[in-house]
């Protein structure tokens, strides 16, 4: 059975401080792994990754695959308030997007 | 700004009720897919469109739940009869692409109360 895991499921940081929220899957046929933030509403898409070892940056925001691992993770520098949120990854397999629980990050100031 | 609108923002009814949630998807999208989130299971897909035509269903309880694309710029998601266990927050999301991958568009979610 496909799945997506992500860790931590919450964490809580201060201002300023470097988070790495990591997403390991296991699935039949991979295509692709995204990450969107979730605040008070909907997902936002974040970053699309296909290929190993090469980092797409926004900013503060990066995120990196390592298919050898079968993970991703998605590093968040100088932490600001406006970063606390649901974090989601989801992986693209067979057409599906099997998504993970979240990692629910706050910001303290 | 091209978004995704979704009504009712919010829906409180009591169990036994028809619910009927609405989408507009993004002009020239033509992948439209029905989420349900909980605080337990997460994002589950009910539902995916390509081309108004249904695709994928089996996330959904098929006795109760209906999805369907009237046209290009609708997608409903009913529930009748609902029962609590249907509360939930109700997401619609189209994508520009004609697969599953890459960027989808969130509408604001449907929360939907069923007492």
């Amino acid at each position: 059975e496909d799945k997506v895991v992500q860790s931590p499921l919450s964490l809580v940081v201060h201002e300023g401080d470097t988070v790495t929220l990591n997403c390991s899957y296991e699935v039949t046929n991979f295509r692709s792994l995204l990450w969107y933030k979730q605040e008070k509403k909907a997902p936002t898409f974040l970053f699309m990754l296909t290929s190993s070892g090469i980092e797409k940056k926004s900013g503060r925001l990066s995120s990196i695959l390592d298919k050898k691992e079968l993970s991703s993770i998605l590093n968040i520098t100088a932490t600001q308030t406006g970063d606390s949120a649901i974090y989601l990854c989801a992986v693209d397999s067979n057409y599906q997007l099997i998504w993970g629980a979240g990692t629910k990050l706050i910001i303290k100031p | 700004d091209a978004r995704v609108t979704q009504t009712p923002r919010h829906k409180v009814t009591e169990m036994g009720q028809e619910v009927t949630m609405r989408c507009q998807p993004i002009l020239g999208h033509n992948t439209v897919f029905w989420y349900r989130q909980t605080m337990m299971q997460g994002l589950e897909l009910l539902a995916y469109f390509r081309n108004r035509a249904p695709l994928d269903d089996s996330g959904m309880p098929k006795d109760r739940f209906s999805a369907e694309m009237p046209d290009a710029t609708l997608a409903t998601l009913k529930i009748q009869p609902s029962e609590p266990r249907d509360s939930a927050v109700y997401f619609c999301a189209s994508g520009p692409s004609g697969g599953r991958t890459g960027e989808l568009f969130f509408g604001e979610g449907s929360r939907l109360t069923v007492l």
